[in-house]
């Protein structure tokens, strides 16, 4: 059974720190995804990576950058959190493309940015 | 870039009732997926459809990909208090540069009271 792990379910950060937001999978997919999730506007996807090192911007990319050194980790950085940015943030891998194989979601890590 | 609409934002029913939700685009979508998602964890596949026209079921779960590409719906029968989630419909254009992006519905929220 594939499992997406993230490392907080729940963070309180400040404005204008910096924020790492992990999440590993054990299932060697080649695809991982970052979501935010908003009520009324569904999930809204900020970045993606097909393999390691390799990034692509998504819908809403600004104010985020992504790391992916090992196949198994992707991790999600805010580099000065600001309060627009409190949300649900939701973790994913899928072993090919994101329709022709299922998407695996984590449980999500809510951040309050205040 | 592509929009989802999914409707009704929310409903509230009684248990064994049946229930009917639709997702509508202004895109042609290759696939059509729906997630659920309970309480405090991430999103879980329910029911993925590749052909338009495709009527496909999963217990009480019945969902069809839209003759015109646009449109996908999702029918639960006679409800039961586990069926209380966030319902989100997702599409797929395997076409251009989105390497499988999923595009996410705004999410339909059921209320299922016993």
């Amino acid at each position: 059974d594939v499992k997406v792990t993230q490392s907080s379910r729940y963070l309180v950060k400040r404005t204008g720190e910096k924020v790492f937001l992990e999440c590993v999978q054990d299932m060697d997919h080649e695809n991982m995804f970052w979501y935010r999730q908003d009520p009324g506007l569904g999930l809204r996807l900020i970045y993606f990576s097909y393999d390691v090192k390799m990034k692509e911007k998504g819908d809403i990319p600004e104010g985020y950058s992504v790391s992916r050194e090992k196949k198994e980790r992707f991790s999600l950085i805010l580099e000065s959190a600001s309060t627009n940015q409190t949300s649900m943030y939701l973790c994913a891998s899928s072993l090919g493309p994101g329709g022709s194989s299922p998407l695996h979601f984590g449980n999500g890590t809510r951040l309050t940015v205040t | 870039g592509q929009q989802l609409n999914q409707s009704p934002q929310s409903m509230f029913i009684q248990e064994g009732e049946d229930v009917s939700m639709n997702c509508t685009s202004s895109s042609i979508f290759n696939t059509w997926l729906w997630y659920k998602q309970d309480p405090g964890e991430g999103p879980v596949l329910l029911i993925a459809l590749y052909k338009a026209g495709e009527l496909t079921s999963n217990g009480r779960l019945t969902a069809q990909f839209g003759i015109t590409r646009k449109d996908s719906f999702l029918n639960i029968s006679a409800s039961i208090p586990s069926d209380v989630g966030i319902y989100f419909c997702a599409g797929l254009n395997a076409g251009g540069t989105s390497y499988g992006k999923l595009t996410f519905g705004q999410g339909t929220i059921l209320t299922v009271h016993p």
